[in-house]
């Protein structure tokens, strides 16, 4: 069973420059959740993708969008790069089945992104 | 909305001493709640869950955390550390049942081991 993969592991870029930052879901998993975490913070919820639609999203600005494919796998793009947007973003994925409780998330390790 | 608090940023504790990190959770119904550490540079890996039942949970690595509803919190507890156990600690809570439920993050207890 694959886990979590998200590439590339680490970047940088320039204020005001894009970035798409990309996430293959564990096998049979058909939920994607994004989270941003600063330097010495928790997780931050950006949004979470179910069957390719976005379905949940925190308290972060519409430069930040993504998208889910058929295969579940998914991307995250940022445009309009600020030096705050420096931070590890790291992917989740889970299975829904449908109504229910958040099930547990599964991790990959990261994109750590450097904002100059 | 879902929230949690872990009053403690940073604890030190002996090798071999017990381990107690505090959660407390603000959500309105009942909660499904998550206890995830980190080593440094790496994702979150999930210790354990609380979805319903016995309020005590058992998780890997030897930890276990209590739900006490009347408290709103839900602990994480290890009776005898060691020092592969330095790490990040975050609480989570899951809200909500449907396919949008999310699960939110608390700020972290950071762990440190004394020789």
């Amino acid at each position: 069973e694959t886990g979590v993969t998200q590439s590339p592991t680490h970047l940088i870029k320039t204020r005001g420059q894009q970035v798409t930052l990309r996430c293959s879901s564990q096998s049979g998993h058909n939920t994607v959740s994004w989270y941003q975490q600063a330097l010495g913070q928790g997780p931050q919820f950006i949004f979470q993708y179910y069957r390719e639609e976005e379905n949940g999203r925190g308290n972060f600005p519409p430069r930040f969008s993504g998208l889910q494919f058929p295969n579940y796998s998914s991307e995250l793009n940022v445009n309009a790069l600020e030096l705050d947007d420096s931070a590890l973003y790291l992917c989740a994925s889970r299975k829904t089945t449908g109504p229910g409780p958040a099930g547990e998330l599964f991790f990959g390790e990261g994109s750590r992104l450097t904002v100059l | 909305a879902q929230s949690v608090t872990q009053p403690d940023i940073h604890i030190t504790v002996s090798e071999g001493a017990s381990l107690e990190l505090r959660c407390n959770y603000s959500y309105g119904a009942t909660p499904y709640l998550f206890w995830y550490v980190q080593s440094p540079g790496q994702g979150l890996q999930l210790l354990l869950k609380y979805f319903s039942g016995d309020t005590l949970v058992q998780g890997i690595k030897g930890f276990e955390a209590e739900f006490k509803r009347s408290q709103s919190s839900f602990n994480l507890r290890k009776p005898s550390v060691h020092w592969s156990d330095a790490a990040e600690y975050f609480c989570a809570v899951g809200a909500g049942y449907s396919s949008a439920s999310k699960i939110i993050f608390g700020s972290g207890t950071r762990l440190s081991i004394r020789p």
